[in-house]
């Protein structure tokens, strides 16, 4: 149990549409981070929030946007749609940015048809 | 930029055997050492840690020496059970620059023992 919630657990959306992620991290954790892990591949980094502003960005396209809250959740959301899409979405938290520990939460499953 | 390199999988065990798993790293500074593990539909649990060379991070059994001259980080047990199956994705956090905070990993190795 590591404290970091994800919604949905599973989803099934069309090429084209849009789609919003969701996670709540753990209180006090000012840093959220989302991964993209495709079947059989290790975790891609998406993006990083800290304090609510985006902290840096992986190879990935500006479709892919996101948001943090002050409250300690934060959103993924995905516009366009691409078959390629369809994969597992994690979030992880931490406390801080220099904080070596990271606390995923269990993933939605996207797949797009 | 920075890189993981895992061993080839899939690594088939029986149980009470000895577990390896290698995981060599490309990155400049001084990055954290990971190993992450994934049961069957769940995310992703930290198993063992180590932010400097030559820490060892140990957990249930496992265990990992970070090796800067060899760069290298590898995952041993000296006894695997059932309960160990899964997958193990072995990771570098490297703080400074754009990448702060960001976790590389590798593409992951598959563990199955069998009783």
């Amino acid at each position: 149990e590591t404290g970091v919630t994800q919604s949905p657990t599973h989803l099934i959306k069309t090429r084209g549409q849009q789609v919003t992620l969701r996670c709540s991290s753990q209180s006090g954790h000012n840093t959220v981070s989302w991964y993209q892990q495709a079947l059989g591949q290790g975790p891609q980094f998406i993006f990083q929030y800290y304090r609510e502003e985006e902290n840096g960005r992986g190879n990935f396209p500006p479709r892919f946007s996101g948001l943090q809250f002050p409250n300690y959740s934060s959103e993924l959301n995905v516009n366009a749609l691409e078959l390629d899409d369809s994969a597992l979405y994690l979030c992880a938290s931490s406390l801080e940015l220099a904080n070596t520990e990271a606390f995923f939460g269990q993933g939605t499953r996207l797949t797009v048809v | 930029g920075d890189s993981v390199t895992q061993m080839e999988g899939p690594v088939t065990l029986s149980e009470e055997a000895f577990l390896t798993i290698n995981c060599t790293y490309t990155a400049t500074g001084y990055p954290s050492l990971f190993w992450y593990v994934q049961y069957p539909g769940e995310g992703l649990q930290l198993l063992l840690k180590a932010t400097k060379a030559d820490d060892k991070g140990s957990n249930k059994g496992f265990e990992a020496t970070y090796r800067k001259e060899t760069t290298s980080f590898h995952l041993e047990k000296g006894s695997v059970q059932v309960s160990d199956s899964a997958v193990y994705f072995c990771a570098l956090l490297n703080a400074g620059g754009t990448s702060y905070g960001k976790l590389t990993f590798g593409q992951g190795t598959i563990l199955t023992v069998h009783p």
